[in-house]
């Protein structure tokens, strides 16, 4: 069974940083691309960022560019998202999302972790 | 960047009904174009991907259609499971835009 679970949310002031982790079980972690995606409260989705399964290509959307920092470690079967400089507005929900096989959907996605950016 | 218009945002209905939802894409997709169901508090989750194809374990009331810049998700005989929040998300270019959501409501 695949599971993603992520760790690492909690309150911080504006301008500090957090890291999220998401452990990852039940497939082969290292052949697959992983994402994260947010979701602020009462809004809908956004696509934060994305890693192919050697790190090679990495992407991220324009609101996070600069600040945030998606790795992974495929021997610990963990993908990351370390988070700077951090605004009132990245207040959300995070998901890790796993890459489904040839369409680019995510097709597995965990529970949620949440920061709160607010002083 | 590729934006994705959903159609309606709101939408009430009732058990038994035929429900479609529009997702417009501001230019060509071809077919990377996924469904997801959201329930408050939850993770979302797959429905469709490749516009029509139905991901394992989705009742077969739920189907996927379109390509290009128009697709529609259409659930056959809604059912008091299926009241939610469905997002569409074009995976055919970086950034991974999400349309805006379609709350489906209890009329």
């Amino acid at each position: 069974e695949v599971q993603l679970v992520e760790s690492g949310g909690g309150l911080v002031k504006p301008g500090g940083s957090l890291r999220l982790s998401c452990a990852a079980s039940g497939f082969t972690f290292s052949s697959y691309s992983m994402n994260w995606v947010r979701q602020a409260p009462g809004k809908g989705l956004e696509w934060v960022s994305s890693i192919s399964r050697s790190s090679s290509d990495i992407y991220y959307a324009d609101s996070v560019k600069g600040r945030f920092t998606i790795s992974r470690d495929n021997a610990k079967n963990s993908l990351y998202l370390q988070m700077n400089s951090l605004r009132a507005e990245d207040t959300a929900v995070y998901y890790c999302a796993k890459t489904g096989y040839s369409y680019g959907h995510f097709d597995y996605w965990g529970q949620g972790t949440l920061v709160t950016v607010s002083s | 960047d590729i934006q994705l218009t959903q159609s309606p945002s709101f939408l009430s209905a009732s058990v038994g009904d035929r429900v479609t939802i529009t997702c417009r894409a501001s230019q060509g997709i071809n077919s990377y174009l996924a469904w997801y169901q959201q329930k408050p508090g939850k993770a979302p989750k797959l429905l469709i991907y490749a516009a029509s194809t139905l991901q394992s374990g989705v009742p077969s009331r739920f189907s996927g259609s379109g390509s290009g810049t128009e697709f529609t998700l259409t659930i056959s005989s809604l059912q008091p499971e299926d009241f939610a929040t469905y997002y569409c998300q074009q995976l055919n270019s970086y950034p991974r835009s999400f349309g805006q959501g379609t709350k489906l409501e209890i009329k």
